[in-house]
């Protein structure tokens, strides 16, 4: 069964301060993974995407890694931001003959305090 | 704005109603997906189209549930006979075909059942 485990599940940040967030998957075939950013009762918003032969990937402050060998990726934050707070999801693209599949994991959700 | 729009953004119903929503995807998306979000919780799969063909249904979509996309534009997803445990956010995401598209997230419904 494809599946996507987050960690932590929410953390609480001093504005200025770097986090990392930690995503653990198991799905087969692999086509990509994306890290998306969701606001409260918002959309998910794309930040990332990797696909199996890259390993880091950067937009702003926001940089995720990827270990293809080890199913594993990362979302870290620099410096972060009042506006940061929000919900971060993997998400893990599988390859389907109906087109690729998305599965969610659960999210982290992070709060930045002043 | 991500140019993904669902109405109605919010919704209450009793018990035992019957709802509808509706999502309007990108206009040259061809590939329409409808997930579920419980409090808390990472989206869910429900279902999904390429143009107006549903290619797949999660077993989350019991019987109560149906989606169409009856000319491969505007998606509508129905409940019937609503339960409590339908309160949730129901999200719609479209995409291009493709290996490594994005997937482009509306900013849902939230269904409330009294």
């Amino acid at each position: 069964k494809n599946q996507v485990e987050q960690s932590p599940q929410s953390l609480i940040i001093l504005e200025g301060k770097n986090c990392t967030l930690q995503c653990n998957y198991t799905v087969s075939p692999f086509s990509n993974l994306r890290w998306y950013k969701q606001d409260t009762g918002r959309g998910p918003v794309s930040l990332t995407i990797m696909t199996f032969s890259e390993n880091t990937k950067s937009n702003g402050r926001y940089t995720a890694t990827l270990d293809a060998d080890t199913k594993q990726s990362s979302l870290h934050i620099t410096a972060s931001q009042l506006s940061d707070s929000a919900s971060y999801i993997c998400v893990v693209s599988a390859q389907s003959a109906a087109g690729n599949k998305l599965t969610f994991g659960g999210g982290t959700r992070v709060l930045v305090k002043p | 704005d991500t140019g993904v729009s669902q109405d109605p953004r919010h919704k209450i119903t009793k018990r035992g109603q019957n709802v509808t929503f509706r999502c309007d995807p990108i206009s040259e998306h061809n590939r329409l997906y409808w997930y579920r979000q419980t409090l808390g919780q990472g989206p869910e799969f429900l279902t999904y189209f390429q143009n107006e063909a549903q290619l797949e249904k999660s077993r989350l979509l019991s019987d109560r549930f149906s989606a169409e996309r009856p000319k491969g534009s505007f998606s509508t997803l129905e409940i019937q006979r609503t339960e409590q445990g339908d309160s949730a956010m129901y999200l719609c995401a479209s995409s291009l075909t493709g290996t490594n598209t994005e997937a482009f997230f509306g900013q849902g419904t939230r269904l409330t059942v009294v």
